[in-house]
């Protein structure tokens, strides 16, 4: 079974600082990793992910994650946050093989941006 | 650029009333899903959907609850029986159809059983 530990449940940053979310997988079988972002009253929105290749993937709004193998890590990074950032992100993961298409979710981080 | 869309936005229901939350896939796509979020917790799947049936579910997907393609566009979650428990956010997604192709999700359905 998969599973995902998101470390930080809340991180308030001020506007224009870098940020790093954090996510650690658990798995005993290869595995796509995603972020989501979850605007307030809005759904999941897909911000990048991760299938194979460079393990430096760019998503949208200048978001980036880099994938450790060896850490099972898929930390999410943005070098200069905007206070429209604010909102909660999940990191989440499927498996390669075996016919499973169910994302496993952490639990999130609410990202607060402030003035 | 094509969305998932789900209606309603919130529902309320009385416990033991049966509800049906409705969803409209991306037109294109194949694989169809249900997943929920109770407050404060993680978003947890309920259910994938692949021609025309049900292709896994969670242990929270038993017999209170079932799903359905009743046209070429909806998809819908029918809960029996509601219990306060059932309180939650319902997402739907769908995808194209290998796992490394992204699922799109709704806005979700806010489902208030009082």
């Amino acid at each position: 079974a998969q599973s995902v530990t998101q470390l930080d449940s809340q991180v308030p940053v001020f506007e224009e600082a870098p940020v790093e979310l954090r996510c650690n997988y658990s798995s005993s079988v290869s595995v796509y990793l995603f972020w989501y972002v979850q605007y307030p009253n809005q759904g999941l929105q897909l911000l990048l992910k991760y299938l194979s290749g460079s393990t430096l993937v760019k998503g949208i709004n200048g978001f980036e994650a880099e994938f450790n193998k060896s850490q099972t890590s898929f930390h999410l990074r943005k070098p200069s946050v905007h206070i429209s950032d604010t909102a909660e992100y999940f990191c989440a993961v499927i498996r390669t093989q075996g016919g499973s298409e169910k994302l496993v979710f952490g639990k999130g981080t609410k990202l607060t941006v402030n003035p | 650029e094509p969305e998932v869309t789900q209606t309603p936005s919130h529902q309320v229901t009385q416990m033991g009333q049966e509800v049906i939350l409705r969803c409209v896939p991306i037109s294109n796509h194949l694989y169809f899903y249900w997943y929920r979020q109770i407050l404060g917790q993680k978003v947890e799947f309920l259910v994938s959907f692949y021609n025309n049936e049900i292709s896994e579910k969670s242990e929270i997907f038993d017999d209170q609850f079932s799903v359905e393609r009743p046209d070429g566009s909806n998809f819908t979650l029918k809960i029996r029986s509601t219990k306060l428990e059932d309180s939650a956010m319902y997402f739907c997604a769908s995808s194209e159809v290998d796992s490394n192709q992204p699922q799109h999700f709704g806005d979700g359905t806010r489902l208030s059983i009082l």
